[in-house]
């Protein structure tokens, strides 16, 4: 029983470089979303999807993007690095939205940004 | 919005001592859930309780008990007997329900050191 899956546990990153972390759920929920942590700050929402085909901003969105092309699979995509992005990214998934489901987390992403 | 405070950053007690950490909420939603995540120090988010907002009911799960009082918007979380164990960081969140709103919203965790 995989979970939520992230990949890859660690990075490290030029300024100006792309890259995706990736996520993959196995458990068809529908709601899914990034976090990121830092220290002092708690967990911010990045992006979020009640499905697929449906993302939305959350608190932090600024230099990410996101699809959902498929209820399993949520990318996180950096454009342009920038060592602000320096943190340890989260993904997490529930069933549903919107019935207060707790959410299930991926062991995380820790990114650096040079 | 919503808002969760955790006003205490890092808290240190001896073993066997009984450790409470608070938490307070701020939400114009009558209907809302309230978690506990626990982070030890290998990082993953363990999901420890959620609480929705018409039960408030306190809960006890072996050393862990749960205090939730709509009057202060406080949803406090006591470990009793603390062990090394509980060495980690706790966050408090909270999560709307309605369409458009159901992030979940943390607080900026509080670091609990339990000294042997």
């Amino acid at each position: 029983n995989a979970g939520v899956t992230q990949t890859p546990k660690f990075q490290v990153l030029k300024t100006g470089q792309s890259m995706t972390l990736q996520c993959a759920q196995d458990m068809n929920h529908e709601y899914m979303s990034w976090y990121r942590q830092d220290p002092g700050m708690g967990l911010r929402l990045i992006h979020y999807s009640v499905g697929a085909g449906i993302t939305d901003q959350g608190e932090v969105p600024n230099g990410y993007n996101v699809s959902r092309s498929t209820t399993e699979d949520f990318p996180l995509r950096l454009l342009s690095a920038a060592p602000s992005q320096t943190s340890v990214y989260f993904c997490a998934s529930s069933y549903s939205a919107g019935k207060g489901e707790k959410l299930f987390f991926g062991s995380g992403t820790q990114l650096s940004v040079l | 919005a919503q808002k969760v405070t955790q006003a205490q950053t890092e808290i240190s007690v001896v073993e066997k001592e009984d450790v409470t950490l608070d938490c307070v909420y701020e939400t114009r939603d009558t209907t809302y859930y309230l978690f506990w995540y626990k982070q030890p120090p290998s990082g993953e988010l363990v999901f420890l309780i959620r609480r929705n907002s018409f039960d408030e009911q306190n809960e006890i799960s072996g050393r862990y008990s749960w205090n939730f009082q709509k009057s202060t918007s406080s949803f406090n979380f006591t470990i009793t007997a603390s062990q090394v164990v509980d060495s980690a960081v706790y966050f408090c969140a909270l999560r709307l329900t309605n369409f458009g709103n159901e992030k979940l919203t943390f607080g900026t965790g509080t670091r609990l050191t339990i000294i042997p």
